[in-house]
Formats: structure tokens, C-alpha cells, sequence
């Protein structure tokens, strides 16, 4: 299994509602990571979290909370989002560089749309 | 900080034609990673290509090589019998060594459009 799984796809939400991102994935990675990606723009890094610890957090706004449950589940809380949010929100995993395994692992992103 | 420059915003290539993508990137580390990654218009970010720093030899797969120059800092993405199916954006990008957790550093992309 090398894959991960993004849910929901597909997500349009006021500017008062709170919602979540769930983000999962079954292949031992203990990186996992949140990024942010505007039409024809890389993606932006958001957090990542290292063996469930949160240990990059690229001064993202308070309205988005990150949370990792478990190695294996990456969820990312949404509140009172601005309409300049919206944006395609990718999740990644990735395990050790040690172990030969060097790259990041993307699932296909929940297209988040704020009105 | 590292960074990643792609200096082609758009590329287009016949069908069954080459194509080079280029890249450069800076850092100060000796050890590091360097992916293409292409992300069609489905969405998802699919690793096309990697390369360790540590390897002189430049990584291959299938129809993609690479041509890595670590001194230079370059690190472009051949496209060989180029197929409609590789229309996609294409970001090359930086993973540091040092830890588990290690972001990884995109370029701003290249559209690559093919031409039947």
C-alpha cells in the first residue's frame, strides 16, 4: 500500500463553519505533512509532524489547528476561514532518509472553497 | 535557506519528440535529495524521477533522466518519446538529509504541453 488517502475531495464551507481535513496513510511513514496550493503555484508547506510531534509550523494563521492523532492519521482543523483560503490542500508522508526510502508520498488533496 | 529555481514557466514538445526541463537549486548542505515531481491536472503529485546527491550517476527511469551536476547546482529532467499522457505542471524539488521530518523545497513549476 503506497498510498494516502485524503478526505473529503471536495469541501465548500462559510466563513463560520468548522470543519476538518482527515488525511491517512498504512506505510510506516512517521513524517506527515500539510501543504497549501494555489492554482499554478507550488505548494506551500504548513506543518509537519515528526514521530506525531509537531515540528515545523511555517507561521500558519490560528484558524487552521493540525493534529495527529496517530502515526498514521493526520487531521487538519478549519474555523472561521477567510475567502483567500481557499485553495487545494495537499497531504504527504515520508519515512526516514536512513532507510533509502527518500521521498515524500502526496495524496490527491482536498479542494477547499470558503464562501 | 534552500531554493529551488525553475526558469521555464511554460514548455511544449511534440508527441514522441525530447524535451529538457531545467532546474537549479542552492544550499549549503553536502548531502541531500533532488525529485521531479508532475502533477496533472487530476491533482495528485506524482514522483516521476529521484536523485541522491551522494550518487555521481545520474538517476534514470524508463523514458525520464536526469543530468545532475552537483557543482553547478543543476539538476534538469529529459523527457525522451514524449507522450501525451506527460502533459502535466512539473516541479523539481529539495529535500534536505537531516531528519525525518524535513520539508521538501519546490520550484514555482514548468507547464509542459504536448503537442500531437
Amino acid at each position: 500500500d503506497t498510498e494516502v488517502t485524503q478526505t473529503p475531495k471536495h469541501l465548500v464551507m462559510g466563513m463560520t463553519n468548522k470543519k476538518s481535513l482527515k488525511c491517512e496513510q498504512h506505510m510506516g511513514h512517521r513524517a506527515m505533512y500539510w501543504y497549501k496550493q494555489k492554482a499554478k503555484k507550488p505548494p506551500e508547506l504548513m506543518f509537519v509532524y515528526s514521530y506525531e510531534k509537531l515540528s515545523i509550523n511555517e507561521s500558519v494563521p490560528s484558524r487552521f489547528s493540525p493534529e495527529c492523532p496517530n502515526s498514521s492519521l493526520l487531521n487538519l482543523h478549519l474555523h472561521a476561514l477567510q475567502p483567500e483560503d481557499s485553495a487545494l490542500y495537499l497531504c504527504a508522508s515520508s519515512q526516514d532518509p536512513g532507510t533509502g526510502v527518500t521521498e515524500a508520498f502526496f495524496g490527491q488533496g482536498t479542494r477547499l472553497t470558503v464562501v | 535557506a534552500q531554493t529551488v529555481t525553475q526558469s521555464q514557466p511554460e514548455m511544449s514538445v511534440q508527441e514522441a519528440e525530447t524535451v529538457t526541463l531545467s532546474c537549479t537549486y542552492d544550499t549549503s548542505e553536502s548531502d541531500y535529495y533532488l525529485f521531479w515531481y508532475k502533477q496533472p491536472p487530476s491533482r495528485q503529485m506524482i514522483l516521476v524521477i529521484r536523485q541522491e546527491a551522494y550518487k555521481q550517476q545520474n538517476a534514470t527511469e524508463n523514458r525520464f533522466s536526469v543530468n545532475f551536476q552537483k557543482a553547478a547546482k543543476s539538476f534538469s529532467l529529459k523527457i525522451s518519446d514524449s507522450q501525451l499522457g506527460d502533459a502535466a505542471m512539473y516541479f523539481c524539488a529539495y529535500r534536505s538529509d537531516k531528519t525525518s521530518g524535513s520539508r521538501l523545497t519546490f520550484g514555482e513549476g514548468t507547464q509542459l504541453t504536448v503537442n500531437p
